[in-house]
């Protein structure tokens, strides 16, 4: 009954790889997100769909790419990993045309390069 | 620039007794404020929110209370039990949609 869902939970690989983490919400929310966790434990938005549609883009390295397969879903792909990209990844999905604003997270995904 | 700010990192408080966990804010165009529940490995967990219109809301243990004027908001958590210790968030939201984060508060209640 997992709300928000991503896998893998841990992603260990190289630098330079392509690498990608998926995302399921089953709300029927119709807007979803990407944030990051660094290592200083901030939390930042990287990206947010609304309905398939990309709205919220920040200036994130384009080796980051969403994928939104359906309002469901929300997959997020890195090309040419790099050490920096070290983070845990969060999703997060909403209702905001509803008027709900809160957001609800998966677990998140801690990836690792080396 | 950060324009939500949790200057405490840690907070001690003995199981029954009030927590308090405060966050400042220097944007005057937010209009909708939440805090988040964090346990190592898992995920935020909303706990609580206010829009800007209010100055008070309160769910249960937990009351947020809001002075726009000062651009300030606090989490009280009465009593606290030793299941409330972790970290917490507080958070606001842009006209956009955005959730902009402070660093978070690492809560610990002790027996």
């Amino acid at each position: 009954d997992t709300a928000v869902s991503q896998t893998p939970k841990y992603l260990v690989t190289q630098m330079g790889n392509d690498k990608s983490i998926k995302c399921e919400q089953n709300l029927g929310h119709d807007t979803m997100y990407w944030y990051k966790q660094d290592s200083k434990k901030f939390l930042k938005i990287m990206f947010s769909y609304n309905n398939k549609e990309l709205i919220i883009n920040e200036t994130v390295p384009n080796r980051f790419s969403p994928k939104s397969p359906d309002k469901a879903h929300l997959n997020l792909h890195i090309n040419s990993l790099e050490l920096g990209d070290s983070a845990v990844y969060f999703c997060a999905s909403s209702r905001p045309l509803q008027g709900s604003r809160e957001q609800y997270f998966g677990p998140g995904t801690r990836l690792t390069v080396t | 620039d950060q324009q939500v700010k949790q200057n405490s990192p840690s907070l001690s408080v003995q199981e029954g007794r009030i927590s308090i966990l405060n966050c400042d804010y220097t944007n005057s165009m937010f209009d909708y404020f939440l805090w988040y529940k964090k346990y190592p490995a898992e995920g935020p967990t909303f706990l609580i929110s206010i829009s800007s219109i209010k100055d008070k809301n309160e769910d249960g243990r937990f009351t947020v209370f809001l002075n726009k004027s000062a651009k300030h908001l606090s989490l009280h958590i009465v009593p606290s039990q030793p299941g409330d210790s972790a970290v917490y968030f507080c958070a606001a939201i842009t006209q956009g949609g955005k959730l902009i984060f402070g660093q978070g508060t690492e809560l610990s209640v002790k027996p």
